[in-house]
C-alpha cells in the first residue's frame, strides 16, 4: 500500500502527558500537511511542510504543539502537556508541489485525553 | 476571512433518489473548490474538484459546478446508492505556496435501501 500512513491510529492519554504522532507520506510527495478534526466539524489546518521546511503554522498550533519533518520524509507531531481540549482526530495529508494538486489523506490518529 | 458553509445533515434518502448538498463559500480572489468524501472507517478522499469559474467537476456520478456569481459549489447526483452513504466535505484552497484546504463542517448522507 503506497498511501499515507499514520501511527498510532488511536491514543488515549492522561491530561498533562506528552504524545507524539507519526505520518508517512506518499514517497514522492514533497508537501505534507497536518489538520485537526473535532467531532462534528471539518478538518482545520494546523501546519505545512515543503520538504523539510515548515513554511506555515496556524494560530491553532499553540506552543505546546511542535511538528518536524527531518530529511523531508516522515513527519512527527508532538503535543506536550496535553489538555482535554486536545482530544480530536489528527489528520496528515501529502501532495506534490504546485497548483491545486490533490492532497491525499491518511486514516488519522484519534487522540483522547482523559 | 475565507470560509465554507455546508447544509447541515444528516440527509436521509432512499436508494435512486436525487441528491443535492449545498455548499457556499466566502473568499477573496479565485479559489479552487473541492468535494471530499469520508466513508465509514476510512480517510478523506477527493471526490471532485473545479479550479475556475464555470468549471464542472465530476466523478462516480457526482457533479458540482463552480458558480462565481452565487459563490456556490453544490454537489449533485442523479441516483444515489446505499454505498454512497458517507460524510461529504466541501473545501476551498488558493493553491500557490501553501495550498492549504479550508473545509466546511461536513454533511452526513445516509441512503436507505
Amino acid at each position: 500500500d503506497t498511501g499515507v500512513s499514520q501511527d498510532p491510529r488511536h491514543k488515549i492519554t492522561k491530561r498533562g502527558q506528552n504524545v507524539t504522532f507519526r505520518c508517512d507520506p506518499i514517497s514522492e510527495h514533497n508537501r505534507l500537511y497536518w489538520y485537526r478534526q473535532t467531532l462534528g466539524q471539518g478538518p482545520e489546518f494546523l501546519t505545512y511542510f515543503q520538504n523539510e521546511a515548515q513554511l506555515e503554522k496556524s494560530r491553532l498550533l499553540s506552543d505546546r504543539f511542535s511538528a518536524e519533518r527531518p530529511k523531508g520524509s516522515f513527519s512527527t507531531l508532538e503535543i506536550q502537556r496535553t489538555e482535554q481540549g486536545d482530544s480530536a482526530m489528527y489528520l496528515c495529508a501529502s501532495s506534490l508541489a504546485g497548483g491545486a494538486n490533490e492532497q491525499f489523506f491518511g486514516p488519522g490518529t484519534r487522540l483522547t485525553v482523559l | 476571512g475565507n470560509s465554507v458553509t455546508q447544509m447541515e445533515g444528516p440527509v436521509t434518502l432512499s436508494e435512486e433518489a436525487f441528491l443535492t448538498i449545498n455548499c457556499t463559500y466566502t473568499a477573496t480572489g479565485y479559489p479552487s473548490l473541492f468535494w471530499y468524501v469520508q466513508y465509514p472507517g476510512e480517510g478523506l478522499q477527493l471526490l471532485l474538484k473545479a479550479t475556475k469559474a464555470d468549471d464542472k467537476g465530476s466523478n462516480k456520478g457526482f457533479e458540482a459546478t463552480y458558480r462565481k456569481e452565487t459563490t456556490s459549489f453544490h454537489l449533485e447526483k442523479g441516483s444515489v446508492q446505499v454505498s454512497d452513504s458517507a460524510v461529504y466535505f466541501c473545501a476551498l484552497s488558493y493553491g500557490g505556496a501553501t495550498n492549504k484546504l479550508i473545509f466546511g463542517t461536513g454533511t452526513l448522507l445516509a441512503v436507505q435501501p
